[in-house]
């Protein structure tokens, strides 16, 4: 079965500073990946997603997220934080023949003025 | 357009009470599925729905917890003789099965539940 790890469990950073949020995965074939993001309360908003192809992946808020095989990793990153970033990141993983997600734990990213 | 629907979105009970949540995914979507998340922790699948076929269910998903889709519409899961264990946010999430790529899940903004 696969699983994700998301070793960082809540990040400060400030704002207009880069963000780097580190998933790692645990899959024996290619798998299908995705950030979303939560704010307090509410439910779960789609990043990004990789499925195949380009390795680095564009989403939406101006995040992006790189997938490297050999490290089993699909960190995200956005060059410039800003204040409304500020909310708990998950990464999921999808196996290709099971259609359920299974999450990490997720990082809360905090952003001081 | 609307994205998914999910009614109420609080729910506070009395333990042993029996409560009922529904979901309304997008209107083109075929997969249905249920998470719950509990505080600190990410979402952990329950169920999911082709239709009106529940294909698959978790062990999370114990005799008290039952899950519908009738006429592959909209959803309900109902939870009999809560626990205070049982409280946690439920989110729904819907998607269109395509054959050709592994389709993504948007979901809906949860129903949180407390149990007393």
């Amino acid at each position: 079965a696969q699983s994700v790890t998301q070793p960082d469990i809540h990040i400060t950073v400030s704002e207009g500073a880069s963000l780097e949020l580190r998933c790692n995965y645990s899959y024996g074939a290619t798998p299908y990946l995705f950030w979303y993001v939560q704010s307090p309360g509410q439910g779960l908003q789609l990043l990004l997603k990789y499925f195949s192809g380009d390795t680095l992946v564009q989403g939406i808020k101006g995040f992006e997220a790189e997938f490297k095989r050999s490290q089993s990793s699909f960190n995200l990153r956005k060059p410039s934080v800003h204040w409304s970033d500020a909310a708990e990141y998950f990464c999921a993983v999808g196996a290709s023949d099971d259609y359920k997600l299974s999450f990490g734990a997720g990082t809360t990213v905090t952003v001081r003025a | 357009d609307t994205g998914v629907s999910q009614d109420p979105r609080h729910k506070i009970t009395k333990r042993g009470q029996n409560v009922t949540f529904r979901c309304d995914p997008i209107s083109e979507h075929n997969r249905l599925y249920w998470y719950r998340q509990t505080l600190g922790q990410g979402p952990e699948f329950l169920t999911y729905f082709q239709n009106e076929a529940q294909l698959e269910k978790s062990r999370l998903l114990s005799d008290r917890f039952s899950a519908e889709r009738p006429k592959g519409s909209f959803s309900t899961l109902e939870i009999q003789r809560t626990e205070q264990g049982d409280s946690a946010m439920y989110l729904c999430a819907s998607s269109l099965n395509e054959e050709r790529e592994w389709e993504t899940q948007y979901f809906g903004p949860g129903t949180r539940l407390l149990v007393l």
